[in-house]
């Protein structure tokens, strides 16, 4: 099956400045990519995504890039806010069917 | 428009005992999962549904069942609990197109001791 992994488990940014988080994932047919924002004590929320077939996809201060021969993507933050802090995790979704795969989160401490 | 509800937010078990989660949406959606959320492991799926009257196995199902008598309820069960069901469940759905994201539930906190 799908495998993702994520880096860095955990990050701490100044406030303004900007926030990479990187995914790798292992199935060739996984062809769409969402990532979500999991405040505390909260469901994951859907923040952005990307199909196979758009190699960046942007809306305001959030972006996602996909490099599908190294099967990687990453989700960047400019100008972060203190409540950008969340988890933040990246999932992909193969051929057989609307199961996703996700990574193991990253905790993004945005300090003021 | 309530989105995806879990019921209940907390339960504490003993070890033995049974339980059942329930995870109700409004959205008309056709495929509904549930997950657990562990710490330093992400999501695993526990079992899933692509409509009314099926289920199907995830990546730890093991120690649960499910039922989809209704469209828009899926039940996650705990027929004897084990510490090591200790955790986080969510219950998500999707319309069932593909190149759709999850909508979450906010979650149940089960601990069993």
């Amino acid at each position: 099956g799908e495998n993702v992994e994520q880096h860095p488990s955990t990050l701490s940014v100044q406030e303004g400045d900007s926030a990479v988080i990187k995914c790798t994932y292992s199935d060739s047919a996984s062809n769409y990519f969402p990532w979500y924002k999991q405040e505390l004590g909260k469901g994951p929320q859907l923040i952005i995504d990307i199909r196979s077939n758009v190699g960046e996809k942007k809306d305001q201060r959030i972006a996602v890039t996909l490099n599908k021969t190294a099967k990687h993507f990453s989700l960047h933050i400019t100008e972060t806010q203190p409540e950008d802090s969340a988890v933040y995790f990246c999932a992909a979704s193969p051929n057989t069917g609307n199961q996703f795969y996700f990574g193991t989160g990253t905790s993004l401490t945005v300090i003021p | 428009n309530a989105g995806v509800t879990q019921t209940p937010k907390f339960r504490v078990l003993k070890t033995g005992q049974s339980m059942t989660l329930l995870c109700a949406q409004d959205m008309n959606h056709e495929y509904m999962y549930w997950y657990r959320q562990d710490p330093g492991m992400g999501l695993r799926l526990i079992h899933y549904s692509v409509g009314e009257g099926t289920t199907a196995k995830g990546e730890v199902p093991d120690g649960y069942n499910v039922s989809r008598l209704k469209k828009q309820n899926f039940l996650l069960g705990l027929e004897s609990a084990a510490p090591s069901q200790t955790s986080v469940y969510f219950c998500a759905s999707i319309p069932g197109q593909r190149f759709y994201g999850y909508t979450f539930g906010s979650g149940t906190r089960l601990t069993v001791v």
